[in-house]
């Protein structure tokens, strides 16, 4: 079935661990996306990658960094996490190449709570 | 900042319209206006997006204003499922230069 696949579903970690979020896709699109949703708040862009061998700073980059090996593929990495990183986080991905339609296929997204 | 206005909450009777507006007075000329929502702890679906005509499509109907300012989302028949966050966007519309800017949308709830 054609879609994003992220895991873990949900992770708790403890504060100062490294964490690793997956996020794969089998649609083949050229742009992903890293998004974090918090309590009461809508989703904020934190990485993006156009396309395979490039990455983007979104809105909120600070402790996290991305990498972006091959098409599918687009982990997002937690260095040493702390508590304000406890979040929903969201994996999306889009056909951008040609045209200006952006819709963006979305993850069922990984909860993560730092303690 | 999310360049778009819209209600933090609104609702609809079952079997109802429900139309949802978005203020966005500050849209350029090539930027689209999108529409996604998002249902309980599930991450956002996207349901229509347009430029400056109407737009229709199996889920629902975009009503863009002749100035662009503002839109309304109109589902026409409004079920228990559509239960959900609203978001409205503006964006060009193509790739991560131009990301998608969530503002925390309207929350529709549809009672029985």
């Amino acid at each position: 079935i054609a879609g994003i696949t992220q895991a873990p579903t949900s992770q708790i970690l403890a504060a100062g661990r490294r964490m690793t979020l997956r996020c794969t896709q089998d649609m083949r699109h050229n742009a992903m996306y890293w998004y974090r949703q918090d309590l009461g708040l809508g989703l904020r862009l934190i990485h993006y990658s156009n396309t395979a061998g490039t990455t983007g700073k979104g809105e909120v980059p600070d402790g996290y960094s991305v990498s972006r090996a091959n098409t599918d593929d687009f982990p997002l990495t937690l260095a040493s996490a702390v508590p304000s990183q406890t979040s929903v986080y969201f994996c999306a991905s889009s056909d951008s190449a040609g045209g200006t339609y952006n819709e963006q296929f979305f993850g069922p997204g990984t909860r993560l709570t730092v303690l | 900042d999310a360049k778009t206005t819209q209600p933090p909450s609104m609702d609809c009777a079952e079997g109802r319209a429900a139309n949802l507006p978005c203020n966005h007075s500050t849209i350029s000329g090539n930027e689209y206006v999108y529409w996604y929502r998002q249902i309980h702890s599930q991450g956002p679906q996207y349901i229509i997006h347009g430029l400056k005509n109407n737009e229709t499509n199996e889920m629902a109907s975009l009503i863009i204003t002749e100035d662009r300012k503002s839109s309304t989302l109109i589902l026409p028949h409004a079920t228990l499922r559509d239960t959900a966050v609203y978001y409205c966007i503006v964006s060009r519309g193509n790739s991560g230069n131009t990301p998608l800017v969530f503002g925390k949308g309207t929350r529709l709830s549809v009672i029985a």
